[in-house]
């Protein structure tokens, strides 16, 4: 079975700009976990979602969102950017929420200048 | 909510041991261990339901104290594939969310 991936492994973007990452789970994986790691908060979780709904949501502005296909594929979305969202991006995926394995993907590593 | 692991680091030669807490302050329905290797993924160890069972992988096992909502994470005859930092999660309900504790950096020395 293919891992899980995620898009793009980069970014470099503004302040003030928005982004878009993208994250395909493992086939069969209907659960689709979010977290932001950086070095000094650690594993951040930012949100889950199974078949579509949106479960769990961690403490983070409003400015972070994210949205699952039909085909458990999500993206997640940051708007305005903030020097601060500079991270690395991990998704996790599982079959039926973050409760049982995940799986996580490569992550993708944000910087915003 | 946050777990809260300790030590934060420790530094192991080849062949020695080390045992990595995980504390609660709120009743927990499971806890997860998983490893990060520098500039990868973190990887799943084992998952710990609430009733003090204790689960092996390889020489790295664990156990869970429901009465005192502590994990502790054991590394016996540690090689030098064990170094990364690993990190506890809380589950507190089902259908609820993992909350990973700060991490423990493990150094493991030839």
């Amino acid at each position: 079975k293919a891992g899980v991936t995620q898009t793009p492994r980069y970014l470099i973007k503004t302040r003030g700009q928005q982004v878009t990452l993208s994250c395909s789970p493992i086939s069969g994986h209907r659960s689709v976990s979010w977290y932001q790691q950086t070095p000094g908060q650690g594993l951040q979780f930012l949100f889950e979602y199974f078949s579509e709904t949106q479960r769990n949501k961690g403490n983070f502005p409003g400015r972070f969102s994210g949205r699952q296909f039909s085909n458990s594929r999500s993206e997640m979305n940051v708007s305005t950017l903030e020097l601060g969202d500079s991270a690395l991006y991990l998704c996790a995926s599982s079959l039926a929420g973050p409760g049982r394995e995940q799986y996580f993907g490569p992550g993708t590593r944000l910087t915003v200048t | 909510q946050q777990p809260v692991q300790s030590p934060q680091a420790v530094i192991l030669r080849e062949g020695e041991d080390a045992v990595i807490n995980c504390s609660s302050s709120k009743a927990l329905y499971s806890v997860h261990w998983y490893r990060q290797k520098h500039g990868e993924a973190p990887v799943f160890l084992m998952i710990l339901l609430k009733g003090g069972e204790q689960k092996g992988h390889d020489k790295i096992s664990a156990s869970f104290n429901e009465k005192k909502q502590q994990s502790s994470l054991y590394l016996t005859a540690s090689q030098l594939s064990y170094s990364g930092t690993y990190f506890c999660g809380s589950f507190y309900n089902q259908g609820g969310k993992l909350i990973f504790g700060q991490g423990t950096e493990l150094s493991v020395k030839p």
